[in-house]
């Protein structure tokens, strides 16, 4: 079965502080990859996907994420956090041959800075 | 750009009783999307609509959850009987077609007692 792991449930940074977190998914085929992000009290947002291509993808807001097939993986990263990216982070996958927003989630890391 | 409108925001209900959520996605968008998301994890997709045609419900519980999108715009998500453990935020998404990004609402938050 598909499935999605993310390592962290909740991540603790000051601002400035480099940020990086892990997304791994399972499946057998071709996959599209996203990150979503939800701040507070909002909706949830696209941060960035990777289709195909260079397989480092920068995103809105300084964020980055490179997808290494051989591992699985598509972490994210940011060098350098502010409070206002404190916010809970979901990465997500689907298979290409189907729409984008069906969408596997894993179970989100909650991210919070200090100032 | 209006965003995907949802109500109720929340909502409480005692088990066994049913419940409606609505979605108005944004204007022009064909595909349509309800997810349930429980604490502590990720959205769970439950059914697809393209136009007013339903392209995948694999994870729809039919026992007791329906969904209709009767003229290709607005959606209404029903529980019937509800579980205490159908408590989550239902989101409904949307986007122009099967091949754009999907955009999110702010979701019903729906306790069972």
């Amino acid at each position: 079965a598909q499935s999605v792991s993310q390592h962290n449930h909740h991540v603790i940074l000051s601002e400035a502080a480099s940020l990086e977190l892990g997304c791994n998914y399972s499946y057998g085929g071709t996959v599209n990859l996203f990150w979503y992000v939800q701040y507070p009290g909002q909706h949830l947002q696209l941060l960035l996907k990777y289709f195909s291509g260079d397989p480092l993808v920068k995103g809105i807001k300084g964020f980055e994420a490179e997808f290494i097939k051989s591992k699985f993986s598509f972490n994210l990263r940011k060098p350098s956090v502010q409070w206002s990216d404190t916010a809970e982070y979901f990465c997500a996958v689907n298979a290409i041959r189907r729409s984008q927003g069906n969408l596997i989630f894993g179970k989100g890391t909650k991210l919070s800075v200090k100032p | 750009e209006a965003g995907v409108a949802q109500s109720p925001r929340y909502k409480i209900i005692e088990k066994r009783q049913s419940v409606a959520f609505w979605c108005n996605p944004i204007s022009g968008h064909a595909t349509l999307y309800w997810y349930q998301q429980i604490l502590g994890q990720g959205p769970k997709l439950l059914i697809q609509f393209q136009n007013n045609g339903v392209v995948d419900d694999s994870q729809l519980p039919k026992d007791r959850f329906s969904a209709e999108r009767l003229k290709g715009v607005d959606s209404t998500l029903k529980i019937q009987p509800a579980k205490l453990e159908d408590s989550a935020v239902y989101l409904c998404a949307s986007s122009r077609n099967e091949d754009t990004e999907a955009f999110f609402g702010q979701g019903t938050r729906l306790t069972v007692v």
